[in-house]
């Protein structure tokens, strides 16, 4: 399986501060993607990074892959109120669906 | 508004009753999908449409039907279901189903008595 799996599995901050949360996989991939879900809703695309980058920007996030290490990492910078939410990291290849995590829950705290 | 809609937002059934999801939408893709979220459970993909045509079934019991008579319009029809059934129920669209970018719907709330 080339599931990622994120961690750590919940992260707790205050505001202002930066949140890294973290995802391996297993299998060679096309691209790696991040997802948000505010509690009971669905998911919302945040970022994508194809296999042959190394990071991407996309406002106050960075998004990092070391194919070597099979890992990326997300880092949201000056965290607010309104980035608590659950983050997942998804898995592409060429030749079948999306393959999600499990997911980052990350409480950002006023 | 991701042009993804689901409906109803909430339901409530029996376990003898029928009932059906909903999915619609507005984003001319080619690949729709059911996914299954429980509490404390990863995402769990339910089935997978390609241009009308099923791609993927990953083992879901047979009290969940699906149909895709066009290529912006998924069902999930209930039957006979089980307390564990209850679960949020997320429908998503692609442009395409291998590895695209997915836009999800609001989900509908299940709730199995």
């Amino acid at each position: 399986s080339q599931q990622g799996e994120e961690d750590p599995q919940a992260l707790s901050i205050q505001e202002g501060e930066n949140a890294t949360m973290n995802c391996s996989y297993k299998t060679s991939i096309n691209n790696l993607q991040w997802y948000r879900q505010n509690s009971g809703r669905g998911l919302v695309h945040l970022i994508l990074i194809r296999s042959n980058e190394r990071e991407k920007h996309s406002g106050r996030l960075r998004v990092t892959l070391d194919t070597s290490k099979k890992s990326s990492s997300l880092l949201i910078t000056a965290s607010r109120a309104a980035d608590t939410a659950s983050y997942f990291c998804a898995t592409g290849s060429g030749y079948s669906t999306l393959t999600f995590g499990k997911g980052t829950m990350l409480l950002v705290s006023p | 508004e991701t042009g993804v809609t689901q409906t109803p937002r909430h339901l409530v059934m029996g376990m003898t009753n029928k009932k059906s999801l909903k999915c619609e939408q507005h984003l001319g893709h080619n690949a729709m999908y059911w996914y299954k979220q429980s509490a404390k459970k990863p995402l769990e993909l339910m089935f997978v449409y390609s241009l009308e045509e099923r791609v993927e079934n990953n083992s879901v019991p047979s009290r969940f039907s699906p149909e895709c008579p066009n290529s912006s319009h998924l069902f999930l029809h209930l039957h006979t279901l089980q307390p564990e059934d209850s679960a949020l129920y997320l429908c998503a669209s692609s442009q395409e189903w291998e590895g695209s970018i997915q836009y999800f719907g609001a989900g509908t709330r299940l709730s199995v008595l």
